[in-house]
């Protein structure tokens, strides 16, 4: 079975540009998460989604973070513009479970963000 | 609210010798506990878990016993490999939260030949 995957795995820019990572979860996973997880730190999450909806954006930078996740499979989280201290590794995790339950989330292999 | 204390590191240890990682936790429900290891350059890794009081998750040598009376859930393994090298993060999820994952700071381990 394939795992989450997630590119590009480095990316590089200078601050006030944007950047776009994109994910893909494991197949039939309904529920899709964004983390951020800065050196030395635990994973924080940004987003949740249950299929094409959000769940949980209540740790999003909104004004200058966005997600989609467009027909409930693949996601896309865009940063714009970019701050240093947006120099992190941004984590995509997906699991099976519904609403309500509890259930093992699978990691992506993260994108490594530097802003220079 | 929810969150999750873990030992500070970083840990060195002889191969061969006896890991202990300290994590306690706060929940608001019936917690699910975990850990995960991420090994250099690599994502998260579930390592084994626990989804009630009492059970013993067990994985490649690792333990780990959900204990509700004194909320923790202590990572242990007898003899520590040089491969056993990695961050270690303690996490719980509890269902009043949506699935909703909340991680400690990780405690990185390296083990020496």
């Amino acid at each position: 079975e394939a795992g989450v995957a997630q590119s590009p795995r480095y990316k590089i820019i200078e601050k006030r540009q944007s950047v776009a990572f994109w994910c893909n979860p494991i197949s039939g996973h309904a529920t899709l998460y964004w983390y951020q997880q800065i050196l030395g730190q635990g994973p924080k999450l940004l987003i949740q989604f249950q299929n094409n909806g959000v769940v949980d954006d209540s740790q999003l930078p909104k004004d200058r973070f966005s997600a989609e996740r467009l027909k409930g499979v693949d996601s896309t989280l865009k940063i714009q513009p970019a701050k240093l201290e947006d120099s992190a590794v941004y984590l995509c995790a997906s699991s099976l479970a519904l609403a309500g339950g509890t259930d093992t989330q699978y990691f992506g292999p993260g994108t490594r963000l530097t802003v220079l | 609210g929810n969150s999750v204390t873990q030992m500070e590191g970083p840990v060195t240890l002889s191969e061969e010798a006896f890991l202990t990682i300290n994590c306690t936790y706060t929940a608001t429900g019936y917690p699910s506990l975990f850990w995960y290891v991420q090994y250099p350059g690599e994502g998260l890794q579930l390592l084994l878990k626990a989804t009630k009081a009492d059970d013993k998750g067990s994985n490649k040598g690792f333990e780990a016993t959900y204990r509700k009376e004194t909320t923790s859930f202590h990572l242990e393994k007898g003899s520590v490999q040089v491969s056993d090298s990695a961050v270690y993060f303690c996490a719980l999820s509890d269902s009043d939260t949506g699935n909703q994952f909340y991680f400690g700071t990780g405690t990185s381990l390296t083990v020496i030949p």
